[in-house]
């Protein structure tokens, strides 16, 4: 019952330029979620968007929802080859009950140095 | 900083066993949960539970059962361990609030090799 789905699944840049990572979703959502998963390792929560905001911004991050297109972008300025990891969206569906986010498939960003 | 400590990163067991995944945090979080991530399937939660001795299945409980006896622990359990049951698990808490659900923090993961 995944209902993210995110675009591009690979994306690969050179250090200094911007990434961008889309997600889009099918019901009604509370908040959407960014994700960051290093090789090998646990996710990391990024960044918390709720249904009523349209931007929000931390450090190097900018994530958008549109809500009318059910979809969400997270922007990366001037990447670093430390951002390389994969990326996914969450979502908390309004009819949701106990805490159940809907993962992504995930975008898998590669930074050269 | 909430921690979620997972018992093992690696585990090697073979067809058959009875097999034991621990998860433990340390945030007093209400919600715990057990997910899959295996390639090109993303993350598929398994088990979850928002309440000590409750739960619920996920999305994929079939050959899993789980327990949470205590508020920190919440255990993972492969009854019979059979080849697809290879992967990588997750465990992870998040606080319970009314209204948005709220990130979820993660272990580091149990990546599991059934032979």
């Amino acid at each position: 019952s995944q209902q993210g789905e995110e675009d591009p699944q690979a994306l690969s840049i050179q250090e200094g330029e911007n990434a961008t990572m889309n997600c889009s979703y099918k019901t009604s959502i509370n908040n959407l979620q960014w994700y960051r998963q290093n090789s090998g390792r646990g996710l990391v929560h990024l960044i918390l968007i709720r249904s009523n905001e349209r931007e929000k911004h931390s450090g190097r991050l900018r994530v958008t929802l549109d809500t009318s297109k059910k979809s969400s972008s997270l922007l990366i300025t001037a990447s670093r080859a430390a951002d390389t990891a994969s990326y996914f969206c969450a979502t908390d569906p309004t009819y949701n009950q106990g805490g159940k986010l809907i993962f992504g498939q995930g975008t898998e960003l590669s930074v050269k140095p | 900083d909430v921690k979620v400590t997972q018992s093992s990163r690696y585990l090697v067991k073979r067809t058959g066993e009875k097999v034991f995944l621990e998860c433990v945090q340390d945030m007093d979080h209400e919600n715990m949960f057990w997910y899959r991530q295996d390639p090109g399937l993303g993350l598929r939660l398994i088990y979850f539970s928002y309440d000590v001795k409750m739960k619920e299945k996920g999305d994929i409980p079939e050959g899993y059962s789980v327990s949470r006896e205590k508020k920190e622990r919440f255990s993972l359990i492969l009854e019979s361990a059979s080849t697809n049951q290879t992967s990588m698990y997750l465990c992870a808490s998040s606080d319970a609030v009314r209204g948005d659900n709220q990130p979820q923090h993660f272990g580091d993961g149990t990546r599991l090799s059934i032979l």
